[in-house]
């Protein structure tokens, strides 16, 4: 466990699809974070989870948004119908409690 | 609300100059500060951390510095290498979550 995978790396999708995202963190930390980054940007929070409950939402996740961490572990990201200003990179990380430690994240652009 | 600032937002430099990056954050009452330091994209990699009672961190040609009741840090990169050609962020958590806040970053570019 060397840390904080996302898959996939890269994705591209029409407007209007559905896409997901996977996290899985480091195994030993409780805490798991979404962010959202734009070009010449730094990451913005989306959303929270201390083990299995999703406790902070960010005014940024709309309700085409949803995360999920099923039993603590893995992470999920789902953006429904997608539009071309959901095109970003998205970050996972976790921490242990403020050290973070990031992924790589998943570049998505919406066509 | 946390605001994190960084200036400048791009610098050039020759290799081998020592340089400063500043970063600085509107509320004091923080926790910690973390530079991180991102390749085109790619994820962010930590860099430093600095406790809210330690005054720097060091690691190997970086020096980060913390003064709370100013609300500054800077970034000191010794002997600059073009390797080092990166954004560096940093960012400090807050709210009831202790999610970060960033700044935009400053890109660096070292010209061999």
């Amino acid at each position: 466990d060397t840390g904080v995978s996302q898959n996939p790396r890269h994705k591209i999708t029409k407007r209007g699809q559905n896409v997901t995202f996977r996290c899985d963190p480091i195994s030993e930390h409780n805490r798991l974070y979404w962010y959202r980054q734009t070009l010449g940007q730094g990451p913005e929070f989306l959303t929270y989870f201390q083990n299995e409950a999703q406790l902070e939402k960010s005014r940024l996740l709309s309700d085409r948004f949803s995360a999920e961490r099923p039993k603590g572990s893995f992470s999920t990201l789902e953006i429904q119908r997608t539009e071309q200003g959901d095109s970003a990179m998205y970050l996972c990380a976790s921490s242990l409690p403020t050290f973070y430690t990031f992924g790589s994240g998943t570049r998505l652009t919406v066509v | 609300k946390q605001e994190v600032t960084q200036i400048p937002a791009a610098l050039s430099v020759p290799e081998g100059e020592n340089l400063v990056l500043n970063c600085s954050f509107t509320d004091s009452a923080i926790y910690n500060l973390q530079w991180f330091r991102q390749d085109p994209g790619k994820g962010l990699t930590s860099l430093l951390l600095i406790q809210s009672s330690q005054r720097e961190q060091t690691s190997g040609r970086l020096n980060a510095s913390l003064d709370k009741s100013s609300g500054r840090s800077t970034l000191y990169i010794a002997a600059s290498q073009p390797g080092d050609s990166a954004t560096y962020l940093c960012a400090v958590p807050s709210g009831s979550a202790r999610q970060l806040t960033f700044g935009s970053g400053t890109q660096l570019t070292v010209l061999p």
